[in-house]
């Protein structure tokens, strides 16, 4: 069964400072990786993904993540926070059967980011 | 995406329906809830037009995909338990991003 971590239920940090947003992943085999983030009575809106390739993945917003398969984590990071990127943020896991073919998502719990000004 | 509708209240043993529709011509859509601390949980999801399969918490709901742009989530008879976010996503397949409806918050008294 594969599953997902999200070890930090909120994270504060200053306007301007870096971030980080940590996943770690459980999969039985090469997985595919996402960063959702959600607004306040939105719905999930995609960040990046990781699925083959370089191990640094740049997305939206400025955002990035790192897939490191030794660790078998995938963290959301970025450079110099905003008080705009205060949201609710989800790492999402599947397996990766092969080119075109994958397993069903799994969902981690969540992370509240909060940027403070 | 586009979920009807956004609030609904009923009360415990009510048979209710939720409409989504998207205009992307995807093949994969799923329903998801979303309760505090546990994330999102996978429903039941479809791969095309007249198919559907379970996900992780299928008990007490039931789906049709009968048309590919719609994917309605039914509910036999509301339980307290079902008190909850609702969310339709839809997306290319399995490895593409999924796109997500702004969500129906059920309450069942």
């Amino acid at each position: 069964a594969q599953s997902v971590a999200q070890p930090e239920d909120q994270v504060n940090v200053a306007e301007g400072n870096p971030l980080t947003v940590k996943c770690t992943y459980s999969v039985s085999g090469n997985p595919y990786l996402f960063w959702y983030v959600q607004y306040p009575n939105r719905g999930l809106q995609f960040l990046l993904k990781y699925i083959t390739g370089d191990n640094l993945v740049k997305g939206s917003y400025g955002f990035e993540a790192e897939f490191n398969k030794s660790q078998t984590s995938f963290h959301l990071k970025k450079p110099s926070a905003l008080v705009s990127d205060s949201a609710l943020y989800f790492c999402a896991a599947g397996l990766l059967i092969s080119s075109g073919s994958a397993r069903q998502l799994t969902f981690g719990s969540g992370t509240q980011l909060t940027v403070l000004p | 995406v586009t979920q009807n509708p956004r609030y609904l209240i009923t009360v415990t043993g009510k048979k209710l329906t939720v409409t989504c529709s998207q205009n992307m011509n995807h093949e994969y859509m799923s329903w998801y809830r979303q309760d505090p601390g546990m994330g999102l949980r996978l429903i039941h999801y479809s791969v095309g037009e007249g198919t559907t399969a379970k996900g992780e918490v299928p008990d007490g709901y039931n789906v049709s995909r009968l048309k590919k742009q719609n994917f309605l989530l039914g509910l036999e008879s509301a339980a307290p338990s079902q008190t909850s976010v609702y969310f339709c996503a839809s997306s290319w397949d399995y490895n593409s991003p999924l796109h997500f409806g702004n969500g129906t918050r059920l309450t069942v008294t």
